[in-house]
């Protein structure tokens, strides 16, 4: 299994303003996975960040809205750049065991007000 | 590219009753398929999965699920619905050779004294 930290666990932010998420986990994974869950709504894969590499983005969504970092091989940050109401959602971080395991973070639990 | 659709947004049963949720996959090649619960303020936690070998899985909390190739199904059950399995579930599904995991859009189950 994977243990994954997240922080924080939730924020109420000023719209225009950017927050950085951050994600922790025990263990060496080659790939992190940035998700975005709105109100009522399913999970929705943000990007891919693997280290030492830029991270891959899912349609939709794009660097300069979502910038990941990912410096090393157990962390990843997500920052939610000039917000507004609608970036109001939950975000979780999910690191992969093979393509059978995956394991999400407690998320993050954003407000723009 | 997957896709997963779980029919009915929301179920509603008796403690004591059958849970039965639902989810279909579309795919000409069986992926792999899971089932998350997310409870209230919480991440998501793997219930079951399948991956090969037998079609009835098993998982936590007196779930199992049956993966049935002819009807593209993974539907979910459980026998005895108890208060605690009030929450959030998803059902998700991988290509055999993708790392990317499609999230269906989720059934609110609520139990009833």
């Amino acid at each position: 299994s994977a243990v994954i930290s997240q922080k924080p666990s939730r924020d109420i932010c000023q719209r225009g303003t950017s927050l950085t998420i951050q994600c922790q986990v025990d263990s060496q994974v080659t790939m992190m996975f940035w998700y975005r869950q709105q109100p009522g709504q399913s999970l929705t894969l943000i990007a891919t960040a693997n280290q030492g590499s830029e991270a891959t983005y899912e349609s939709g969504f794009v660097i300069d809205k979502f910038p990941i970092s990912r410096p090393n091989l157990t962390f990843s940050t997500l920052t939610v750049s000039n917000m507004s109401p609608e970036d109001s959602s939950i975000y979780l971080c999910s690191v992969e065991r093979g393509l059978t395991e995956a394991f999400f973070g407690q998320g993050t639990r954003l407000t723009v007000v | 590219a997957q896709s997963v659709t779980q029919l009915g947004s929301h179920v509603s049963v008796s403690e004591g009753a059958l849970v039965l949720l639902r989810c279909n996959y579309s795919s000409s090649v069986p992926p792999y398929l899971f089932w998350y619960v997310q409870y209230p303020n919480q991440g998501l936690q793997l219930l079951l999965k399948y991956t090969t070998g037998a079609t009835l899985v098993k998982g936590i909390n007196g779930f199992e699920a049956e993966f049935k190739k002819s009807e593209t199904s993974f539907h979910l059950t459980k026998p005895s619905a108890h208060m605690s399995d009030a929450a959030e579930y998803f059902c998700a599904v991988r290509g055999r050779s993708d790392y990317k995991l499609s999230f269906g859009a989720g059934t609110t189950v609520t139990v009833r004294a």
